[in-house]
């Protein structure tokens, strides 16, 4: 079964505390992986897309990478602003068109 | 500003009520979404929409209808047969699918109550 599955649920860091948050996917032939930022009642945000095993991309303290079976969201020396839900998706063909496969998503909170 | 604007913001439906939440995109594109997002589960696809006048199920269509007339435009109707609205509901866009999956972009959320 297709499935994507996000780790830890919550995480508390105190700020300047680097960590990385992890998304592993079960989707076979896969065609992108999306991280998004969601704030409380807010639509999520677009944050990064990553097509292939190897890349990485940049912004601010945050960094994604991917491998052929998840991907890491790394945070560095994060502040208080940076708390979120963290939410990971992975699109899946069915009959020539795409749906997209939600994690759960990872709750950060940075305390100052 | 390009974007996508939901409204309204909260929305409170009697029982045995059709409601419906409304989604408008500016960016040009093709595709739109219509997501439900309850406590502690992702995402859930309810319809999705790739072009004008042709709309397909989602996972959990049961109970709401959705049309889609304009590019623009891409309403959410939720029916008195959903026994459970209560909440938060997300529309998206997309560019027209290309090889690799298209980037889907968010609008700010309309917030669902029973009364």
């Amino acid at each position: 079964e297709d499935q994507v599955t996000q780790s830890p649920e919550a995480l508390r860091l105190q700020e300047g505390e680097s960590s990385s948050l992890n998304c592993s996917y079960t989707v076979s032939g896969l065609r992108g992986l999306f991280w998004y930022r969601q704030d409380p009642g807010k639509g999520p945000e677009f944050l990064f897309t990553l097509y292939s095993a190897g890349e990485e991309k940049e912004k601010e303290r945050l960094k994604a990478t991917l491998t052929k079976k998840e991907s890491f969201l790394h945070i560095t020396a994060p502040k208080p602003e940076d708390s979120a839900t963290y939410l990971c998706a992975v699109p899946k063909v069915t009959s020539g068109t795409y749906k997209y496969i939600f994690g759960t998503g990872t709750r950060l909170k940075v305390l100052a | 500003d390009g974007g996508i604007t939901q409204s309204p913001k909260y929305l409170f439906r009697k029982e045995g009520q059709n409601v419906t939440l409304s989604c408008e995109q500016n960016l040009n594109h093709d595709a739109m979404y219509w997501y439900r997002q309850d406590p502690g589960q992702g995402l859930r696809l309810i319809y999705y929409s790739q072009i004008v006048n042709d709309f397909q199920k989602g996972d959990i269509a049961e109970g709401y209808s959705v049309s889609r007339e304009k590019k623009e435009s891409f309403p959410l109707t939720v029916t008195s047969a959903q026994k459970n609205p209560t909440a938060f509901y997300l529309c998206a866009s997309s560019m027209a699918p290309a090889p690799n999956g298209e980037t889907q972009y968010f609008g700010p959320g309309t917030r669902l109550l029973v009364l």
